[in-house]
């Protein structure tokens, strides 16, 4: 089963880019990487998965090396809002194993 | 609003007490999840069902009892809990459940707080 590793927290100020990586040393062929959002009091919130090479949405993109040992979430120009934990999740034949999350504090 | 509702929103029960939560979806979705988050562990996954058949349970105690009556429902019936079993417990729904080289979005409710005395 794929362990995950995140940092725990992140400082930014309001327009920078962040991003965040995950470690997931184990991921199996078939595994999905999937990154979550979450503020306080609130159910997390999907924000964009990938497989490999890079993914992008409208709000974010996602970065995956070839080997596939890690992933990173990348957030452009982050605002005030965009405080909140952020999770990545390995995925893959019913077995989810979510990381300890990364504290995300943007700052005017 | 994720389309996924949970009730109540706080429940706090006494150790030798009998309560249920539950969650419902108006998605559509075939697959429903349990998930517990305490404050100092990332968010686990208690169980997992897939068109009202249980495919995971991942070693949760029994005194957590889930019942999925149909696609759309989901409970988690508590009994003689434990303090440690204080947390957010969450629920979830997806179109489908994750194979090989396939994944579903996740769409998860607000959680219900719970304190066990």
């Amino acid at each position: 089963l794929a362990k995950t590793t995140q940092p725990i927290s992140m400082d930014s100020y309001e327009g920078q880019e962040v991003n965040i990586t995950c470690s997931h040393n184990n991921i199996a062929t078939n595994d999905y990487i999937t990154w979550y959002q979450q503020f306080p009091s609130q159910g997390p919130r999907f924000i964009i998965q990938g497989y490999k090479t890079k993914v992008t949405n409208e709000v974010a993109s996602l970065f995956i090396p070839a080997d596939r040992k890690s992933s990173t979430l990348s957030l452009p120009r982050v605002s005030l809002s965009d405080t909140a934990v952020y999770y990545c999740l390995v995925e893959g034949g019913n077995k989810l194993v979510f990381g300890a999350g990364t504290i995300l504090r943007v700052k005017s | 609003e994720t389309g996924v509702t949970q009730t109540p929103r706080h429940l706090v029960m006494g150790m030798t007490n009998k309560k249920s939560l539950k969650c419902e979806q108006h998605l559509g979705h075939n697959a429903m999840y349990w998930y517990k988050q305490s404050a100092k562990k990332p968010l686990e996954l208690m169980f997992v069902y897939n068109f009202k058949e249980q495919t995971e349970n991942n070693s949760v105690p029994s005194r957590f009892s889930p019942e999925c009556p149909n696609s759309s429902h989901l409970f988690l019936h508590l009994h003689t809990l434990q303090p440690e079993d204080s947390a957010l417990y969450l629920c979830a729904s997806s179109l489908g459940t994750s194979g090989a080289f396939s994944s579903y979005e996740q769409y998860f409710g607000p959680g219900t707080r719970l304190t066990v005395t």
